[in-house]
């Protein structure tokens, strides 16, 4: 079935880079998400990528996909204390767009 | 352009109480979505719409949820009688049609 996973935490200090790992099932997913939760809020898109793309980059966002071993990864560069939040790979389901997500990241930014 | 705009933003109730939510998409947008997201988990869908159909409500707990989209356009989701493991935050997206998906702020509902 599908199935989405990620690891639960990922603490860095301001200034360095953050990598955020999910591996997924289903691989007939058109496209791949990572959204953004702060406390108390409703989820913020932060980027996408096409399934027949390898990378994406967005600003201070790197997105590296690998589609043989279906695993995503976001990368932050100079991570910032505004960056502190839980971040969420999804993929897109079926012809419907159904998002299935992961469980969460939460990163923590020391200063 | 206004995202997606939902109410109420908390609501507290005892079990067995009923409770109802409601979220306007963005404007143009044909597909909604409505997601429940229990605490430390990531969002799961319980129904879909396009316009005023339902597209997808296979996780949707029918005896007990209901949601409509009469006009196309807002929605309102419905929880009669609630139990203690829906507290959760309920979520409303809506896309152009089946695309990306843009997320309301969310109602956060406790059951006691």
């Amino acid at each position: 079935g599908e199935d989405v996973e990620q690891s639960l935490f990922l603490s860095v200090r301001e200034g360095d880079s953050s990598v955020i790992n999910c591996t997924y099932t289903d691989s007939s997913s058109t496209y791949l998400y990572w959204y953004k939760q702060e406390p108390g809020a409703g989820l913020q898109l932060l980027t996408y990528i096409f399934s027949n793309m390898d990378m994406k980059q967005d600003q201070r966002l790197t997105v590296l996909l690998n589609k043989k071993d279906k695993h995503l990864s976001l990368r932050i560069a100079d991570t910032q204390t505004g960056d502190s939040a839980i971040y969420f790979c999804a993929e897109g389901s079926g012809n419907t767009g159904k998002l299935i997500f992961g469980q969460g990241t939460t990163l923590q930014v020391k200063p | 352009e206004a995202g997606v705009a939902q109410s109420p933003r908390y609501k507290i109730i005892e079990k067995r109480q009923s409770v109802a939510f409601w979220c306007n998409p963005i404007s143009g947008h044909a597909t909604l979505y409505w997601y429940q997201q229990i605490l430390g988990q990531g969002p799961k869908l319980l129904i879909q719409f396009q316009n005023n159909g339902v597209v997808d409500d296979s996780q949707l707990p029918k005896d007990r949820f209901s949601a409509e989209r009469l006009k196309g356009v807002d929605s309102t989701l419905k929880i009669q009688p609630a139990k203690l493991e829906d507290s959760a935050v309920y979520l409303c997206a809506s896309s152009l049609d089946g695309g990306t998906q843009y997320f309301g702020p969310g109602t956060r509902l406790l059951v006691l």
